[in-house]
């Protein structure tokens, strides 16, 4: 079946500028998770969503970052006035709904290709 | 909060050679363990995983045993290959908040095999 899908696969922006990045998970998965891959931090986890249920902000970096996930499916990672320090990486993952699968900690995560940002 | 700590490459082998790289973690509770690889050009892909102490991973030659007492999950494989060359990132997964099992990955470690 077909897996987690990411577009635009590259975008460049100028500074300031907003950008939307979308994520089409994997069909049936409930959870999805939005994290960033840049050099100088590795890969960090941004936010989550399982369901209909409010999502985890946590990792959020800063308040011009924010996201949706429509009807349970698709998601859209926004980023407001960007800057160069947001230019990386930005990957999506779903999962089946965390605990059901295996036991109450198992949690296996399918990656998209990732959008890589550039911000100008 | 919960952390990976992982060997930093990268990490040239001769194919055919012995690999390990080690992970050690931080995390309260009972964790999850993942080893993914990113291949050149591709996404990030699961490969092995261990959910309880002394649970041993395994796929494509690679295997990582979890060890509760060392907190850490090594990853080996006996004999590389050059299609090995890739990144491989130590993970694990915890509950979070709002029922979140996040992963939190090392810094990863390239891996690159000469033939």
């Amino acid at each position: 079946g077909a897996g987690v899908s990411q577009s635009p696969s590259n975008k460049v922006t100028e500074k300031g500028k907003d950008v939307e990045l979308r994520c089409d998970p994997i069909s049936g998965h409930t959870a999805l998770y939005w994290y960033r891959q840049s050099l100088g931090q590795g890969l960090e986890f941004l936010i989550y969503f399982q369901g209909n249920s409010a999502p985890d902000k946590s990792g959020l970096p800063s308040d011009r970052f924010s996201a949706e996930r429509t009807g349970g499916s698709v998601s859209t990672l926004t980023i407001q006035r960007t800057q160069q320090e947001d230019s990386a990486v930005y990957l999506c993952a779903s999962s089946a709904t965390p605990g059901l699968a295996g036991g109450p900690l198992y949690n296996e995560q399918f990656f998209g290709p990732g959008t890589r940002l550039t911000v100008l | 909060g919960d952390s990976v700590t992982q060997m930093e490459g990268p990490v040239t082998l001769s194919e055919e050679a012995f690999l390990t790289i080690n992970c050690t973690y931080t995390a309260t509770g009972y964790p999850s363990l993942f080893w993914y690889v990113q291949y050149p050009g591709e996404g990030l892909q699961l490969l092995l995983k261990a959910t309880k102490a002394d649970d041993k991973g395994s796929n494509k030659g690679f295997e990582a045993t979890y060890r509760k007492e060392t907190t850490s999950f090594h990853l080996e494989k006996g004999s590389v290959q050059v299609s090995d060359s890739a990144v491989y990132f130590c993970a694990l997964s915890a509950p979070g908040g709002a029922g979140s099992y996040q992963l939190t990955f090392g810094k990863g470690t390239k891996l690159s095999v000469i033939p």
